[in-house]
């Protein structure tokens, strides 16, 4: 069985600063893909970005990147120069086999 | 327009209710599935589908029903509502490679009162 676990429930920045949010996940397959997807106020999910667990290099989409550990199961989000437009759910999640699975999410708080 | 469509929004029913949400999408995927959010739970499968003739169970899949009506079109339905399925649901598509990304509809908020 293939499990994701967010442990920070809620986060909170100052707008312009950086923020990690952490993801760590466990599953027995060999090939899989890993997301984080966005949810802000308006409900519609949003793909923030991807990493191909077979790529050693993080992802990267502007002010938005990864940090794969694959040995330690864990895939942190770190945003930089933080926008108001940033205040969103942040789900973690793995594609493997037929399915996604999903993390229980970490809101965040920009703060003017 | 929007590739992946829901109706309704929202709907507010009483315990009991037939329901049914539908889901439209025009990316042309062949993978369909439903969702359903819960506060601190993050998103649950309820059921996927790869095609037309294809349907598959979820982890939640207890007291709902599908049906996979054509390639664009994947329905959700409640046979008997009980208030314990109020909740956020989506549908989101997929083309199904290994890096490709769900698409999700817009959600619909049900409360089964």
């Amino acid at each position: 069985a293939q499990t994701v676990t967010q442990s920070q429930p809620e986060m909170s920045v100052q707008e312009a600063e950086t923020v990690t949010l952490s993801c760590t996940y466990d599953t027995s397959e060999s090939n899989y893909y890993l997301f984080w997807y966005k949810q802000p106020p308006s409900r519609q999910m949003i793909l923030v970005i991807r990493q191909e667990a077979y790529k050693q290099q993080n992802a990267t989409e502007n002010r938005f990147s990864v940090n794969f550990q694959k040995a330690a199961k864990s895939f942190s989000l770190k945003i930089s120069d933080s926008q108001l437009g940033d205040t969103a759910m942040y789900f973690c999640a793995i594609h493997t086999g037929n399915q996604f699975y999903f993390g229980t999410g970490t809101s965040l708080t920009v703060i003017p | 327009d929007a590739d992946v469509t829901q109706t309704p929004r929202n709907r507010i029913t009483k315990t009991g209710k037939r329901i049914m949400l539908e889901c439209s999408q025009t990316k042309g995927h062949d993978r369909m599935y439903w969702y359903r959010q819960d506060p601190g739970l993050g998103l649950q499968l309820i059921y996927y589908s790869f095609d037309v003739k294809d349907i598959n169970k979820g982890e939640i899949s207890d007291g709902y029903s599908v049906s996979r009506q054509a390639q664009a079109k994947f329905s959700l339905s409640l046979e008997s509502a009980i208030p314990n399925q109020t909740a956020l649901y989506f549908c989101a598509t997929s083309a199904g490679q290994g890096n490709d990304e769900q698409f999700f509809g817009p959600g619909t908020r049900l409360t089964v009162l």
